[in-house]
């Protein structure tokens, strides 16, 4: 098992650039999630997913999009760059089973920078 | 809304040293309570979590104990390593929920 894997891991965008981060798992978990974690701070939840074509938005969505059309991939996409999103960008997943106090899998960050 | 308070930090102690780390927490309902690591240029791990009140989690010599009392869930440690390193957050889940709130973290540094 991979786990939770993300690609890239370091891009820098232009102000305007939009961009894909891709995150991808192969535990075959119905839930999967999208966090950004700014420097000295806790991570904040953009976008969650609660199984293939189900999105909904969590705390900080604005400027970003996210798809879901296969339990494994959860894209996020990134329209109009701007510096505010300059951020390490975390995917995770858990299963469905267990509830509120199943363990959530993280990936290992992409690092983004908007200049 | 929820909540996590942590201790700021950065923490340095010597190995073998004692670890507290404070997190306390305000939740509506029976949250989940975790404790997630991350060691440098890695993504978090889940360390340890505790999902109801009096419950204790441990893991690879860390501890936490779930007190409702004191909306509580200090992370404890007898003998520091060099490789506990990281920066640890505290972290919970309410109910049905989806949305993971976390504290703002705390760097560890312990040094030979």
């Amino acid at each position: 098992n991979a786990g939770v894997t993300q690609t890239p891991k370091f891009r820098i965008l232009k102000i305007g650039q939009s961009m894909t981060l891709q995150c991808a798992q192969d535990m075959n978990h119905n839930y999967m999630y999208w966090y950004r974690q700014d420097p000295g701070m806790g991570l904040k939840l953009i976008y969650y997913s609660v199984g293939a074509g189900i999105t909904d938005k969590g705390e900080v969505p604005n400027g970003y999009n996210v798809s879901r059309s296969t339990t494994e991939d959860f894209p996020l996409r990134l329209e109009l760059a701007a510096p505010s999103q300059t951020s390490v960008y975390f995917c995770a997943s858990r299963p469905v089973g267990g509830g509120a106090g199943e363990t959530q899998y993280f990936g290992p960050g992409t690092r983004l920078l908007v200049l | 809304g929820n909540s996590v308070t942590q201790m700021e930090g950065p923490v340095t102690l010597s190995e073998e040293a004692f670890l507290t780390i404070n997190c306390t927490y305000t939740a509506t309902g029976y949250p989940s309570l975790f404790w997630y690591v991350q060691y440098p240029g890695e993504g978090l791990q889940l360390l340890l979590k505790a999902t109801k009140a009096d419950d204790k989690g441990s893991n690879k010599g860390f501890e936490a104990t779930y007190r409702k009392e004191t909306t509580s869930f200090h992370l404890e440690k007898g003998s520091v390593q060099v490789s506990d390193s990281a920066v640890y957050f505290c972290a919970l889940i309410t109910g049905g929920g989806n949305k993971l709130t976390f504290g703002t973290g705390t760097q560890l540094k312990v040094e030979l």
